[in-house]
Parts: structure tokens; sequence; C-alpha cells
């Protein structure tokens, strides 16, 4: 049962332009979200997270929109540069400290 | 901040033989720390969760007499794959939350992954 679900296993985006990358859920007991941009052969990097009372949370380049009803989340990267260039995982937990259940992962290729 | 360590990096080890992995939280004290396997192309799968001065809790399927988890203190927690096997092959990934200490969030940061291969 997957409980986190990546849809795209891949991206590709030209340098400059917008990335986004799509996640779905099915557990409405999860309450807290996070990406992570992974290299390969390294461990995952902390992105950026929402909890679920806001719907939108931006970092720098790095925004993440979270559509409750639709138990949808999305990561806008504007403007993509080529090392940005990875997979990226979502992450689902019940609370902020709690065990993640992640996706399949997107990689994400942006070409100069 | 919240830099996750992992001791080896990549190991090759015989059928048979047991193989123990580090995880050491450098800047932070972890009261928790978590034990993934990632297969090539998928997604992280959490073997494990441990927390500090008591027994590992383990994901369904798991088998906890094959690897073994020990979380010492509240920076360093060990894998020990046991009569490791070639289906063991993997890339195992240790995470460590620490609550909110010196600005770190509650959030897992994850180490950098260790590569096991057996023969």
């Amino acid at each position: 049962d997957q409980q986190v679900k990546q849809n795209s296993p891949s991206l590709s985006v030209q340098e400059g332009r917008i990335s986004i990358l799509n996640c779905d859920y099915t557990n409405s007991m999860f309450d807290y979200f996070l990406w992570y941009k992974k290299y390969p052969a390294e461990g995952p990097t902390f992105l950026i997270s929402i909890s679920s009372i806001k719907d939108k949370n931006e970092d720098g380049r790095f925004t993440v929109f979270l559509n409750k009803s639709a138990k949808h989340l999305s990561l806008h990267i504007v403007p993509s540069q080529p090392g940005d260039s990875a997979v990226y995982f979502c992450a689902a937990t019940r609370n902020q400290g709690g065990k993640l259940i992640f996706g399949q992962g997107t990689e994400l290729s942006v070409k100069p | 901040g919240a830099v996750v360590s992992q001791h080896p990096s990549r190991v090759i080890c015989k059928s048979g033989t047991s193989v123990k992995i580090e995880c050491r939280s450098l800047d932070f004290q972890a009261t928790t720390m978590f034990w993934y396997r990632q297969f090539p192309k998928k997604s992280l799968m959490l073997m494990a969760t441990s927390n500090e001065g008591s027994k590992a809790t383990y994901e369904q399927g798991v088998e906890k007499d094959k690897f073994l988890i020990n979380h010492a203190s509240l920076t360093l927690s060990t894998l020990t794959v046991t009569s490791a096997h070639p289906e063991d092959s993997s890339f195992y990934i240790c995470s460590a939350r620490g609550g909110i200490w010196r600005g770190v969030t509650d959030t897992q940061y994850f180490g950098p992954g260790t590569r096991l291969t057996v023969l």
C-alpha cells in the first residue's frame, strides 16, 4: 500500500524555467510533509517542509504548496538551475518528528 | 549544523560474515535515529527506529535478529547485518532526529549512506 506517491519518475526542464514536482498521499492522518533532494550514492538532503495548517511555504527558490482536500502537494523550483538535477523525494509523517513515509522519487534533470 | 555521518561509506564482504555500520550525529544529540534501506531506483524503506537506551522498533517484515541495532548514546547508533547474504546487498541510510536543540529543528537529517555488497 503506497501511502505516498510520486507518479512521475522523471522530469526534464530547461535552465531558468520552473520545475514542478508533484506528490499525492492517501493517509488523511499525515500532518507534516517534507521534500528531500538526493544525489546518487548520497543520503537525502532536507529541502523544505510544510505543516498541514498551512497551504504554502517558501524558502528562496523553493516553494511547497499543499492542497489538503486533494491530498496533493507540489514543489516549485524557480528558476531551475543545472545544479538542481537530482532525485527529489516527498515524505509525509503524522507528527513532525515521526517516522517518514517516502514517495518513489522523481528524477529532475535541468538542462543548460 | 545538523550533520550526520556514516561509516563505512562502502563495504564489500563475503557471504556469511557480519558487517557493522555506524551512524553518528556530529553536532547535535539525536534522541531518535532511523535506519533505511534503498534498492536501486526505489524509495527509501524504513527498517527500524531506535531511541537511545531502549530497544529498536522494527518495521513489519524486517528481521530483528538479522539487522541488529544498538543506540548506545545520543550521538551513535549502529546497524549490524549478521550472516550477510547477497540479497542483503543494498544502500543503507541512517537519519537522526534531535528535537529543538541549538537551532536544529525536529526534522530528520540523513547520513550519506553505506553501500553494502555481499559476494
